[in-house]
């Protein structure tokens, strides 16, 4: 079955540095990859979300790319501030229909220190 | 405009019996999905429900089961509890009339065996 690998599991930058978390997946035939924040005592709120069709996607400080080819794709984030401590989960789904399978990274703790 | 609601936020059993959660979807949402998150982990996707029917599963055994209701609402039942059932269970809704839309998650309900 499709399986998503995530990198790193921790990472730790000074506040107004970039964040990159980068994630792989298995199934080639996975065409949606959502970002998901997820605070302490809170359910994975998306932040950020790219289609197959699409290399890039930007929004404020935020941007996901997308390598189709390498089945890679990562979450940039710049200009991080301390609000942006959370845990990251990458995902990916496949199909077209209003049924998704949601396949879940293993997460990412950022710590952004002031 | 409420997001998605869970109830119970915390539930604490012990081993062998039974649980029954509870989910209601986003306003104008009517495909609702269920997530397992062991803690230090991702979510893992147990089952979805559209039209009250069970459209999707994931590898849980069949001691979890799901309902939902006409006014799209859902529960996820667990039966005979291990103690490898904690953790937090997650509902996420989305609307299958708008084809591969993002999935909004509640806040879950956090499970613990004893």
């Amino acid at each position: 079955g499709e399986n998503v690998e995530q990198h790193p599991s921790t990472l730790s930058v000074q506040e107004g540095d970039s964040a990159v978390i980068k994630c792989t997946y298995s199934d080639s035939a996975s065409n949606y990859f959502p970002w998901y924040k997820q605070e302490l005592g809170k359910g994975p709120q998306l932040i950020i979300d790219i289609r197959s069709n699409v290399g890039e996607k930007k929004d404020q400080r935020i941007a996901v790319t997308l390598n189709k080819t390498a089945k890679h794709f990562s979450l940039h984030i710049t200009e991080t501030q301390p609000e942006d401590s959370a845990v990251y989960f990458c995902a990916a789904s496949r199909g077209n229909t209003g049924f998704q399978k949601l396949v879940f990274g293993t997460g990412t703790r950022l710590l952004v220190s002031p | 405009d409420a997001g998605v609601t869970q109830s119970p936020t915390h539930l604490i059993k012990t081993r062998g019996q039974q649980v029954t959660l509870r989910c209601s979807p986003k306003s104008g949402h009517d495909t609702v999905s269920w997530y397992q998150q062991a803690l230090g982990q991702g979510p893992q996707f147990i089952f979805q429900y559209y039209e009250e029917e069970e459209r999707q599963r994931g590898n849980f055994p069949d001691r979890f089961s799901g309902h939902q209701f006409p006014n799209y609402s859902s529960e996820l039942n667990v039966n005979a509890l291990l103690l490898g059932d904690s953790a937090l269970y997650l509902c996420a809704s989305s609307a299958y009339s708008q084809g591969n839309q993002p999935q909004h998650f509640g806040d879950g309900t956090r499970l613990s065996i004893l």
